[in-house]
């Protein structure tokens, strides 16, 4: 079935740091989604991208939809503790998301 | 507007047990989705409907059936719980208008433990 790698698994960055996490695949899809998940809550959405090349921000969030379809990428600027979590990326086409594995975030404040 | 809604939050079944996970969305979405979510393996598509009346098969829904007899209700049934279904299972809604079909909204969760 259809795959997304998503990168890095975990990261510990320090308060006010910026982050950039990825997640790539061999299929090409038509939407691709971030979702940033607490412990014991469901996934929550973040940004959604639906045109190949296109940039969109959400306060300090910023992801963008690969040319080639194939890839994504999440940038967070200036974390805040408030930040952590596991984010994932997803990535959908014909009604159905596909998952990566999710990136786990811990803020040192 | 609740969103998408899901009962019961914890559930513990002994091997063999059957019952029935609900999931309700009050944003009249077309498209209702279930997944199951276990340690470092993301979320993996269980069954979902593009709309009432029409159901079909994810990723892994063996051990799962599904039905969609109104546009709010999608349940998810276990008819004989096996440890291996002991997860946490995740209910999601979508509409195409006005972000798109795949752009799903996702419920709390129900955690299960089947021992």
């Amino acid at each position: 079935g259809q795959q997304l790698n998503q990168s890095p698994q975990s990261m510990f960055i320090q308060e006010g740091e910026d982050v950039s996490m990825n997640c790539t695949s061999s299929s090409i899809f038509n939407t691709w989604l971030w979702y940033k998940q607490d412990p014991g809550e469901g996934p929550v959405l973040l940004i959604a991208l639906y045109k190949a090349g296109e940039l969109t921000s959400n306060g300090r969030l910023t992801a963008q939809f690969g040319i080639t379809r194939k890839d994504s990428f999440l940038n967070i600027s200036a974390s805040i503790p408030s930040d952590v979590g596991i984010y994932f990326c997803a990535a959908g086409s014909n009604y159905k998301l596909t998952f990566g594995k999710g990136t786990l975030l811990t803020v040192n404040p | 507007n609740a969103g998408v809604t899901q009962t019961p939050k914890f559930q513990v079944l002994k091997t063999g047990q059957s019952m029935t996970l609900q999931c309700a969305q009050d944003m009249n979405h077309e498209y209702m989705s279930w997944y199951r979510q276990d340690p470092g393996m993301g979320l993996r598509l269980i069954h979902y409907s593009v709309g009432a009346g029409i159901t079909d098969q994810g990723e892994v829904p063996n051990g799962y059936n599904v039905s969609r007899s109104t546009t709010e209700d999608f349940p998810l049934r276990l008819l004989s719980a096996a440890p291996s279904q002991t997860s946490v299972y995740f209910c999601a809604s979508s509409s195409p208008y006005p972000s798109s079909r795949e752009t799903q909204y996702f419920g709390p969760g129900t955690r299960l433990l089947v021992l």
